[in-house]
Parts: structure tokens; C-alpha cells; sequence
């Protein structure tokens, strides 16, 4: 098991509401990811972070926003959600100072549903 | 755009029984992943095979890869009902930024005891 954490597992929020998922880790990896994952579907990036104070759009255009103020804590927010931001977040980290960075690790994901 | 495309999306099999899936890609690579996922958990990472590698063998894993067809296989021997999960294979994008994967859909992989 990787150590990287996401909190909440689950949350059920209705729509207007403000949302921040968590994402910490304790490998000291500088590249973070989070990428949004609907049921039986493939992944996709929507932000990512070369290190503190970085933070980059990814592949999937996201209302999201996020922050990297520590190496370890990567936090996404939702300003207000709507029931399209319904499905699986999930947050990841590499180690880009080594050989094998190419290698995610992958926190249990957070799922998410907007009523 | 998706990059990788895995094939079968589905496959049941019995226990003991071979497994094997395919990936398609689109645009040249440094190197290729396999990852697994259980029902509600996050990926983990199987086996990582390089653009100058043609095969590679962790356990019961076997890949392949083949860049002039840009394709690889993941043959998983003798099946256990542990290996329930999605398969997806994810590639790095060559010149793209470093790290950065592009993920498959997946195959869903169903071993009946």
C-alpha cells in the first residue's frame, strides 16, 4: 500500500456547496496528481503540481481548483458543486528526482456525489 | 485524446486459467505501464516496460510490447480469484511533460473460483 491518503472517502453534498477533497503523502514526492474517474471509465488528469507553489491544468477541463502550499498536501476544491461534479477523484504522487518517476502511486480515491 | 486502448473492456475466466490483454496507443513513448484496480480503491502500479524493451516478467506477469505496432499484452498465468480487478494500461507522452500519464479505459477482469 502506497503512503498517500484522501479524506473524505465518500461524500454526498448537496448542489451550491463548497468542497475541499484532501490529499496528503508522506513519501516526499515532488509531482502530484488528481485526476477525476467516472465508473468504468478511464482516467482523466485534471490538475497536477511539479512541486510547492506549482500548480498545472490538466487534460480534462475542471471547475476545480487547486493549491500546493506543502510538499506532502495537495487539496482539491469545488466552489460550488453541481451534480455534473458527481464521480471518483483520485489523488497521486511520483518521485521526478529519481530513475523510476515515472511510477504513480494512488490514494484510495474520494467519491463524490452532488445531489 | 485517449492514448491507450485496452482490449477485451470485459473477461471472465476460470481460475487457473491464463489471462491475457491488450493495449493500442496512439503516439510514440518512453515507456508503458500496467496498473490494477479493485472495485472503489485507487491503481497499483504492476509493471513498467521501456520503448527499448520487448518484454518483461515480474511473478505471473508477462508484457510485451511492440512499438512498430504501438500495442503491448499483459498475460497474467494461472489466475486466482484475487486477480478480480480493472487492468489499465497508461503511457507517458513522448516530448509531453514529464510524468504525465494518459490512461486506458481499462479491461475488466472477472476470475471465477
Amino acid at each position: 500500500e502506497a503512503d498517500i491518503y484522501q479524506t473524505p472517502r465518500y461524500l454526498v453534498i448537496g448542489t451550491g456547496k463548497k468542497i475541499t477533497l484532501e490529499c496528503s503523502q508522506t513519501m516526499g514526492h515532488d509531482k502530484m496528481y488528481w485526476y477525476q474517474q467516472d465508473p468504468g471509465m478511464e482516467l482523466h488528469l485534471i490538475h497536477y503540481s511539479y512541486g510547492v507553489n506549482s500548480t498545472e491544468k490538466g487534460d480534462l477541463s475542471s471547475e476545480s481548483t487547486v493549491s500546493r502550499i506543502r510538499t506532502e498536501h495537495f487539496p482539491l476544491t469545488l466552489e460550488s458543486a453541481r451534480p455534473s461534479h458527481t464521480s471518483q477523484y483520485l489523488c497521486a504522487s511520483s518521485n521526478m528526482q529519481t530513475g523510476s518517476g515515472e511510477t504513480q502511486y494512488f490514494g484510495p480515491g474520494t467519491r463524490l456525489l452532488v445531489l | 485524446s485517449q492514448q491507450g486502448e485496452e482490449d477485451p473492456q470485459a473477461l471472465s475466466i476460470q481460475e487457473g486459467e491464463n489471462a491475457t490483454m491488450n493495449c493500442s496507443y496512439k503516439t510514440s513513448i518512453n515507456n508503458l505501464q500496467w496498473y490494477r484496480q479493485n472495485s472503489g480503491r485507487g491503481l497499483v502500479h504492476l509493471i513498467l516496460i521501456r520503448s527499448n524493451e520487448r518484454e518483461k516478467h515480474s511473478g505471473r506477469l508477462r508484457v510485451t510490447l511492440d512499438t512498430s505496432k504501438k500495442s503491448s499484452s499483459l498475460l497474467i498465468t494461472a489466475s486466482r480469484a484475487a486477480d478480480t480487478a480493472s487492468y489499465f494500461c497508461a503511457t507517458d507522452r513522448y516530448g509531453g511533460s514529464q510524468g504525465n500519464l494518459i490512461f486506458g479505459k481499462g479491461t475488466k477482469l472477472s476470475v471465477k473460483p
